[in-house]
């Protein structure tokens, strides 16, 4: 079966500080791999998607960047954080070519910036 | 844009009760996906349907997806303290929109009281 494990599950990192979560997806092989964010536990707001090694597609400029950089392995990066990068951040993975696109999330990452 | 309206945004019942919570839209989808999500968690998914005027069941859970493929809803059967939660709908776009992204509602927040 298939599992996405997202790491770390908390942090809180000053403004002006690096940011590095990963999120990486067993049982598969090939998969879409999607960033969102998610403010006060509500709607999930698409910030990166991906197709493939390398490939990177950006919904929503910002302060944040994606990197694809094995087949399972997607990173959300910042050089700088600012303080409205604060939130709840999830991976979801898909299965390339389905009929219905759907996807399955990880745990989250819930990022304080102070 | 494709957009989807979840309603109502917060619901709060007595043990035992039934609801039902909806997602509308004017486009149409070629799936839906609805979703439960625990505080601090990542969204689970309940069910996926596919085709208009679809009824599925999961126990107390009961899904549609409209004739039109426009619109779902979620009936919940005598519901409990475990059924609490944020329950988000996700409509795929129609195939061959060559895109693979889902559309989120905002969601609808329940709590169910002992």
């Amino acid at each position: 079966s298939q599992t996405i494990h997202q790491w770390p599950a908390t942090l809180v990192q000053p403004v002006g500080s690096p940011l590095s979560l990963e999120c990486t997806v067993e049982g598969t092989s090939n998969p879409n791999l999607y960033w969102y964010r998610q403010a006060a536990g509500r709607g999930l707001q698409l910030l990166f998607y991906s197709v493939g090694i390398g490939q990177i597609s950006s919904e929503v400029p910002q302060n944040l960047s994606a990197s694809r950089p094995q087949d399972r392995q997607f990173i959300l990066s910042s050089k700088k954080l600012l303080l409205s990068d604060s939130g709840f951040y999830l991976c979801a993975w898909s299965v390339v070519g389905s009929v219905t696109d759907t996807q399955y999330f990880g745990p989250g990452t819930r990022l304080t910036v102070l | 844009t494709q957009l989807l309206e979840q309603s109502p945004q917060f619901l709060s019942i007595q043990e035992g009760e039934n609801l039902t919570v909806y997602c509308n839209s004017s486009s149409v989808f070629s799936s839906l996906q609805w979703y439960r999500q625990e505080p601090g968690e990542g969204p689970v998914l309940l069910v996926t349907v596919v085709t208009g005027g679809e009824v599925k069941k999961l126990k107390r859970l009961t899904f549609q997806f409209g004739d039109a493929r426009k619109d779902s809803s979620l009936h919940i059967t005598a519901a409990q303290p475990g059924d609490t939660g944020l329950y988000l709908c996700a409509g795929a776009p129609r195939s061959g929109a060559g895109s693979y992204q889902l559309t989120f509602g905002k969601g609808t927040k329940l709590s169910v009281i002992p």
